[in-house]
């Protein structure tokens, strides 16, 4: 069965501070990855997705970043965090021949001082 | 205009009664539509894909109404273990991922 990782699950990080948060998949190949936010008492906000290794799309500019180094690891990266980017990060997967369905991972809560 | 819009809530109801909750979108190439559970600080989980003829699922029954744009999830039989938020997700076609609605929160009191 496939199951989803991200870490770490809590991350308290001053302003102006470097961030990297990762995922990970096992039991599946070639996934497409995602990766959301969801600010306090708000939806969830798309930030990137990837179909494949080194292929990354940004839904929303900002001073985040994500890389794809391997096939099942996906990271989110920024070089100087903002207050504005605290938030519930979480990391999806769906089936590579699908979009529809989307598998959480349980998600990094950070909190930007 | 977002999206997907949902009522917030909450929705406060007693145990073993019926509830429910509707959804609107606002792109009508939209292709197909979920509703995800997320329980408190974690993480949305799928509780059911909506076809166009109507589906259930044991107590929970998703429909979807093309031509007024909207979604519509029932509970019945109202359980304790049912209190949390519905997110009502759609995706749109040559969308790469899902748009989530901000929520529902739900909370069967005893």
């Amino acid at each position: 069965s496939q199951t989803i990782h991200q870490w770490p699950a809590t991350l308290v990080q001053p302003v102006g501070s470097p961030l990297s948060l990762e995922c990970t998949v096992e039991g599946t190949s070639n996934p497409n990855l995602y990766w959301y936010r969801q600010a306090a008492g708000r939806g969830l906000q798309l930030l990137f997705y990837s179909v494949g290794i080194g292929q990354i799309s940004s839904e929303v500019p900002q001073n985040l970043s994500a890389s794809r180094p391997q096939d099942r690891q996906f990271i989110l990266s920024s070089k100087k965090l903002l207050l504005s980017d605290s938030g519930f990060y979480l990391c999806a997967w769906s089936p590579s021949e699908s979009r529809d369905t989307q598998y959480f991972g349980p998600g990094t809560r950070l909190t930007v001082l | 205009r977002k999206e997907v819009e949902q009522d917030p809530g909450p929705f406060n109801v007693p145990e073993g009664a019926t509830v429910a909750f509707n959804c609107t979108y606002s792109n009508s190439a939209s292709q197909s539509f979920f509703w995800y559970r997320q329980d408190c600080r974690k993480e949305p989980k799928l509780l059911m894909s909506v076809y166009s003829s109507g589906n259930e699922d044991g107590r929970f029954t998703a429909q979807l109404n093309r031509a007024s744009q909207y979604i519509s999830l029932l509970i019945r039989d109202s359980k304790l273990s049912d209190s949390a938020t519905y997110l009502c997700v759609a995706l749109g076609a040559g969308r790469r991922a899902l748009t989530f609605g901000s929520g529902t929160r739900l909370q069967v009191q005893p």
